[in-house]
């Protein structure tokens, strides 16, 4: 199995609502990753596990807020978003380096769940 | 500007006809990556260069890495209206936790 499943595949959140992306994969990998991409822009890197330890962007704003509940699920948790947030937000797996630290093999994403903040 | 920048920003060619895109970086990297994505969807891994590799072929790609120019090309022969997709290289910098990803080349094959 080399699927990594997002839900919901759409989302739409006003300024005040809180809501979760849920991602998961069961490929036995140990990385996990969030990225945001904008129409016709490259994926940006929001956050890591490794390990279950988390990695961050420090350019992320704290309405972002990640978790990791076992090896397998990842889930991004929104609250009080802006407008400007709307996004492609994607998730993808890979097997960690030797040292525990995300060394970059191979990511396997997720299609994305496409979120629009009124 | 960003680590992994590419060109062409768009290319069109015909059904058959080779497409190349070319990815320079900034920093010492670990390996690089190429990807492709539909529409907006999840990016599909197409092929891996390791640091000490030059050349490495899957299929109908290639793709080269030039440390020394930090560089690298992906070669895409034969191409197919399937292939129509943006192309993204991506980098892992040494020694930290961060893939950097090019701005993408969004190829399209004409039937």
């Amino acid at each position: 199995d080399t699927e990594v499943t997002q839900t919901p595949k759409h989302l739409v959140m006003g300024m005040t609502n809180k809501k979760s992306l849920k991602c998961e994969q069961h490929m036995g990998h140990r990385a996990m990753y969030w990225y945001k991409q904008k129409a016709k822009k490259p994926p940006e890197l929001m956050f890591v596990y490794s390990y279950e330890k988390l990695s961050i962007n420090e350019s992320v704003p704290s309405r972002f807020s990640p978790e990791c509940p076992n090896s397998s699920l990842l889930n991004l948790h929104l609250h009080a978003l802006q407008p400007e947030d709307s996004a492609l937000y994607l998730c993808a797996s890979s097997h960690p380096g030797l040292a525990g630290g995300p060394d970059q093999e191979t990511q396997y994403f997720g299609p994305g769940t496409r979120l629009l903040v009124l | 500007s960003q680590q992994g920048e590419e060109d062409p920003q768009a290319l069109s060619i015909q059904e058959g006809e080779n497409a190349t895109m070319n990815c320079s970086y900034k920093t010492s990297i670990n390996n690089l990556q190429w990807y492709r994505q539909n529409s907006g969807r999840g990016l599909v891994h197409l092929i891996l260069i390791r640091s000490n590799e030059r050349e490495k072929h899957s299929g109908r790609l290639r793709v080269t890495l030039d440390t020394s120019k930090k560089s690298s090309s992906l070669l895409i022969t034969a191409s197919r209206a399937a292939d129509t997709a943006s192309y993204f290289c991506a980098t892992y910098t040494t020694g930290g936790f961060k893939t950097i990803f090019g701005a993408g080349t969004r190829l399209f094959v004409k039937a």
